[in-house]
């Protein structure tokens, strides 16, 4: 079974407008953490956002916010004032555990175009 | 942020022949390292788990003697691609853990696009 399901292979949005992407996850292990990184052309992954299990507020770093709904096992990616240079891939990512040899597992990812 | 290299950033080689990349964890301690491997337009598959000292662990379906993992050091892994073929060719990419806290650190290389002609 899918860990990670991202079920947006593609998304445009409107420059200076707010988008979401999705991510759903499973997984029955207690501690876990949940992971958004930005893919651009380029390959380069990186690390946008990270939200822990017994983390009691949604994320936020700058444009980006992680929407939390662990009943509903998803963790979303808002992206807020879309600028062109969002355009890329974006995988969402989860590692279960806190063992330090513990490995991401990645959803299919989205592909963000952002239109000027 | 912690920086992970990868050398080399791209490279192409013939067919049977065996292509060595290295990654590099510059400013930390990397306990535990990640290759990744990625065909075009999709996304990272996980190819095997590497523990300084030790033997990496591999994921079900990779070949463990035509990818060759060494993690000799806190600050290097390498990965054999050996006898490489055309369908070796892909986007391998590493990533490593520190030894710290265990929450978000974890960091990846720029990648390396392998082509084998």
């Amino acid at each position: 079974a899918q860990k990670i399901t991202q079920t947006q292979p593609g998304m445009f949005v409107q420059e200076k407008e707010a988008v979401t992407l999705d991510c759903t996850y499973d997984t029955s292990d207690p501690s876990y953490g949940l992971f958004w990184y930005k893919q651009p052309s380029s390959g380069e992954m990186i690390f946008l956002i990270y939200q822990g299990s017994y983390d009691q507020q949604n994320a936020t770093e700058g444009r980006y916010s992680l929407n939390f709904q662990k009943a509903r096992k998803s963790a979303n990616l808002v992206i807020s004032a879309s600028q062109l240079g969002d355009s890329a891939m974006y995988f969402c990512a989860m590692r279960e555990g806190w063992a330090g040899n513990t490995p991401l597992v990645f959803g299919k990812g989205t592909r963000l175009s952002v239109i000027a | 942020g912690a920086v992970v290299s990868q050398h080399p950033s791209r490279v192409i080689c013939k067919s049977g022949t065996s292509v060595k990349i290295e990654c590099r964890s510059l400013d930390f301690q990397a306990t535990t390292m990640f290759w990744y491997r990625q065909f075009p337009k999709q996304s990272l598959m996980l190819m095997a788990t590497s523990n300084e000292g030790s033997k990496a662990t591999y994921e079900q379906g990779v070949e463990k003697d035509k990818f060759l993992i060494n993690h000799a050091s806190l600050t290097l892994s390498t990965l054999t691609v050996t006898s490489a073929h055309p369908e070796d060719s892909s986007f391998y990419i590493c990533s490593a853990r520190g030894s710290g806290r265990a929450s978000s650190e974890q960091y990846f290389g720029p990648g390396t696009r392998l082509t084998v002609t």
